[in-house]
């Protein structure tokens, strides 16, 4: 099936860094979306791309949606102690019935005071 | 409050022995998912269903099933648990035509 991957699989940074992750895949997409699934808990959306192109934030979050439709990127400004945990990548894949989604392996990122 | 609920959320088990982990939503979503999460392996879809008393196979079912007999629940079901069933589990929905899915708190199963 389609697969996602993202890198750096896993990133030790110190508070107040600026943070940058990315997801890739062979097949073209028409929507990234970003989870982020904080120790204990389930992952929960962060923010959600629909176009080509496009840059969207949430607080210190930017996330970009490739050119290529291939690729999605997601930066974290100014790391806290609370942006520790797994950030995954998922994207939607025909099935079917409609449209289910396949997420990538997650990149964790752990913040040193 | 809209939430998704599983339980047990933390459940040791022998080999064998049959058991279920139930899963509830509250939001009327359509869509249900399980998915089991190992480490370096991210998530993976082991079933999902479309609607009530529609499912079908996600990326690894081998030694699961499911039911959705109502539309907020969406159990899933080990009928002779093995080892490598040890894993994270959890449960997602989604309303149809929606991209933002809501996940439970998850599952830790542990089969020895």
């Amino acid at each position: 099936g389609q697969q996602l991957n993202q890198s750096p699989q896993s990133m030790f940074i110190q508070e107040g860094e600026d943070v940058s992750m990315n997801c890739t895949s062979s097949s073209i997409f028409n929507t990234w979306l970003w989870y982020k699934q904080e120790p204990g808990e389930g992952p929960v959306l962060l923010i959600a791309l629909y176009k080509a192109g496009e840059l969207t934030s949430n607080g210190r979050l930017t996330a970009q949606f490739g050119i290529t439709r291939k690729d999605s990127f997601l930066n974290i400004s100014a790391s806290i102690p609370s942006d520790v945990g797994i950030y995954f990548c998922a994207a939607p894949v025909l099935d079917n019935y409609g449209q289910n989604f396949v997420f990538g392996p997650g990149t964790r990122l752990s913040v040193l005071p | 409050e809209a939430q998704v609920t599983q339980n047990p959320r933390y459940l040791i088990t022998v080999t064998g022995k049959k058991l279920t982990v139930t899963c509830s939503q509250n939001m009327n979503h359509e869509y249900m998912s399980w998915y089991r999460q190992d480490p370096g392996l991210g998530l993976r879809q082991i079933y999902y269903s479309m609607n009530v008393e529609v499912t079908d196979k996600g990326d690894v079912p081998e030694g699961y099933k499911v039911s959705r007999k109502e539309k907020r629940n969406f159990p899933l079901i080990l009928e002779s648990p093995s080892p490598n069933q040890t894993s994270l589990y959890f449960c997602a929905s989604r309303a149809r035509g929606n991209t933002e899915a809501f996940f439970g708190q998850g599952t830790r199963l542990t089969v020895v």
